[in-house]
């Protein structure tokens, strides 16, 4: 199997708290982790691509000092949602692609929903 | 840009078959997918097919593709109400780094 592992799972905490979000996978090797956010009833919006090892690379109109991506390892990335507002709360969903040759199918967390007060 | 478009709502018969939809415009795709995100969860991949392949089943689950047309179809044989979830098409490939573009997800609702 593939099983990626996302903690935590729901989030809630007072406006200007900075909340770290991890995305671990569990029996594979994942060079390539994605974040993505999803707003009720929407489709996911991927906010950036984390690289193990290198700088992540955001999606237009994401701003990289909010969403602090870390990808320190093959089985860890986290996601620091810095100074959190209301409207950042969402439904948070990591992704990650097996190290391989060829593309891979992405594998997804089972999610964190953030509510910020 | 790519685009995948799906139907927002299907209504099905528990026990009938369920075939849910999807075009894409991108030509060079290499892979399709069809997750599942049931109520609170993140997504689980159900099966993706090369686009060299016209067809893949795996137990209840046949995936036809018609590439000419750039159309996609999961068919779920005797749709049970544990099947009741959001169902999202996907694609990659075509050189962007393997970033998945994905439909805005087809809400499968399973009538008594």
């Amino acid at each position: 199997g593939a099983v990626v592992s996302q903690h935590p799972s729901r989030v809630i905490c007072k406006s200007g708290t900075s909340v770290k979000i991890e995305c671990r996978s569990l029996d594979f090797q994942a060079t390539t982790m994605f974040w993505y956010r999803q707003f009720p009833k929407q489709s996911l919006m991927l906010m950036a691509t984390s690289n193990e090892g290198s700088k992540a690379t955001y999606e237009q109109g994401v701003e990289k000092d909010k969403f602090l991506i870390n990808h320190a390892s093959l089985t860890l990335s986290t996601l620091t949602v810095t100074s959190a507002h209301p409207e950042d709360s969402s439904f948070y969903i990591c992704s990650a692609r097996k190290s391989g040759v060829g593309p891979q199918p992405q594998h997804f967390g089972d999610g964190t929903r953030l509510s910020i007060l | 840009g790519e685009d995948v478009e799906q139907s927002l709502f299907l209504s099905v018969r528990e026990g009938d078959s369920s075939v849910i939809n999807c075009t894409y415009t991108d030509s060079s795709s290499t892979y399709l997918y069809w997750y599942k995100q049931e109520p609170g969860a993140g997504l689980q991949l159900l099966t993706y097919i090369f686009s060299n392949m016209d067809m893949k089943q795996d137990q209840r689950l046949t995936v036809l593709l018609n590439k000419k047309d750039k159309h996609l179809s999961l068919r779920i044989a005797d749709t049970q109400t544990g099947d009741s979830a959001i169902y999202f098409c996907a694609e990659s490939g075509g050189g962007r780094d393997d970033k998945i573009i994905f439909g805005k997800g087809t809400r499968l609702h399973i009538l008594p």
